[in-house]
């Protein structure tokens, strides 16, 4: 498996526009998770889905964030509009059980480097 | 609050020395603690972790204690190398969080040659 694959690696986008990230999970993880990452918040977990489902998004900023997982192997976050502060790192991570000592552990995509001018 | 506290935020050791980073969590229902780590411009990635049933394990330089009466954990690295520089995030359940993983604000950890 080619692991958790995210695509952009890099995107530079002005304020206003919308910004679209894409994640693909490992196959077989039930789990899938959105973090944001930033020097002032640390890592933050912005939502996470099970078996596709979106189960809590209690860590989405406000309304100009969504997420969608349409099927097991493919989720996406939007940004719109985008604001300056949104800049950050956005990592998707996909387990098969983030509650169980065995297969807990969180596989974390590369990363997109969201700029926001 | 429900969170995970992490102490210190910044570690710097000579090689060699061994380095401890101590989590405290608020929630004693949480039974699973991750220790994960990122080296600069890159993922984070597991390391070690441990159930709540185990008082300690141990991987090579690595090893993680776990106090449940005192509601804390540490991660131990013992014989530092260079490239045990990285940022260490340790993590736990928190069911205030709706049982989120919720991780700590990360140790940047320093080993100097």
């Amino acid at each position: 498996d080619a692991g958790v694959i995210q695509s952009p690696r890099h995107e530079v986008t002005e304020m206003g526009q919308e910004v679209t990230l894409r994640c693909k999970p490992i196959s077989g993880h039930d789990y899938l998770f959105w973090y944001r990452q930033t020097m002032m918040r640390g890592l933050e977990l912005l939502i996470y889905f099970n078996n596709n489902v979106p189960i809590d998004d209690s860590g989405m900023p406000e309304d100009r964030f969504s997420a969608k997982m349409p099927n097991a192997s493919f989720s996406t976050l939007k940004i719109q509009p985008s604001e300056p502060r949104d800049s950050a790192v956005y990592f998707c991570a996909s387990a098969i059980n983030p509650f169980l000592a065995g297969v807990g552990e969180q596989f974390f995509g590369p990363g997109t480097r969201l700029t926001v001018l | 609050g429900e969170n995970v506290e992490q102490h210190p935020s910044t570690l710097s050791v000579q090689e060699g020395d061994s380095a401890v980073i101590k989590c405290t969590y608020s929630d004693s229902a949480s039974n699973y603690f991750p220790w994960y780590k990122q080296e600069l411009g890159k993922r984070p990635q597991l390391i070690i972790d441990i159930r709540s049933n185990v008082g300690e394990k141990k991987d090579q330089r690595i090893a993680v204690t776990l106090n449940k009466t005192a509601k804390h954990f540490s991660l131990h690295i013992t014989e530092t190398q260079p490239e045990d520089s990285a940022v260490y995030f340790c993590a736990a359940p928190i069911k205030a969080a709706g049982n989120k993983l919720t991780f700590g604000g990360g140790t940047r950890v320093l080993v100097k040659p």
